[in-house]
């Protein structure tokens, strides 16, 4: 099955600086690839996501790639704001999220420093 | 439009017990996948409905199953409890493929 790998497990950066977090994927056969922010007690809230015949999507700070050759996708956040923080997951699925079900990486807590 | 509601919110059940969550989705979503997270593990599938069919399972015992009704609304059903079957269950509703995730169940196995 579906084998979702994602680094860093921790990311700390500076108010107003860029954060990225990666992720790669096993099967070529994905085709659909969402990332979920999750706060502390909450649930997870998709915040992008992106498709296999697409290379980049964006919305306004945030940003994911997608390198289906290599078979990983990023996520880019800019200008980081003390409510970025959180933990964010990325997945990757075979039928668009229905079907087949999500495979998420392990997460990565994102700590934005003041 | 209301979203994706789950109940109850926190359980407390005992080894060996059965238990029961619920799972509303999104008007006009007849799609409702369960997951369950937990901090070793992370967030894994558990198995997703549509039309009140299961259309696919991920690894997890025969002691979890599910159903789901006429009107989408699921349920999700664990017997015979384990302690490590404590965890936050989550279902989330979809119709075009983008899922959007109810506040959970905290289940606690004693």
């Amino acid at each position: 099955g579906e084998n979702v790998e994602q680094h860093p497990s921790t990311l700390s950066v500076q108010e107003g600086d860029s954060a990225v977090i990666k992720c790669t994927y096993s099967d070529s056969a994905s085709n659909y690839f969402p990332w979920y922010k999750q706060e502390l007690g909450k649930r997870p809230q998709l915040i992008i996501d992106i498709r296999s015949n697409v290379g980049e999507k964006k919305d306004q700070r945030i940003a994911v790639t997608l390198n289906k050759t290599a078979k990983h996708f990023s996520l880019h956040i800019t200008e980081t704001q003390p409510e970025d923080s959180a933990v964010y997951f990325c997945a990757a699925s075979l039928s668009g999220g229905g079907a087949d079900g999500l495979t998420f990486g392990k997460g990565t807590h994102l700590i934005i420093q003041p | 439009k209301a979203g994706v509601t789950q109940t109850p919110r926190y359980l407390i059940k005992t080894r060996g017990q059965q238990v029961t969550l619920s799972c509303s989705p999104i008007s006009g979503h007849r799609s409702v996948s369960w997951y369950q997270q937990t901090p070793g593990q992370g967030l894994q599938f558990l198995f997703e409905y549509f039309s009140e069919t299961q259309r696919n399972k991920g690894n997890f015992p025969g002691r979890f199953s599910g159903r789901q009704f006429s009107n989408s609304r699921s349920e999700m059903n664990v017997s015979t409890l384990e302690l490590g079957d404590s965890a936050l269950y989550l279902c989330a509703s979809s119709r075009g493929g983008e899922q959007y995730f109810g506040p959970g169940t905290r289940l606690t196995v004693t």
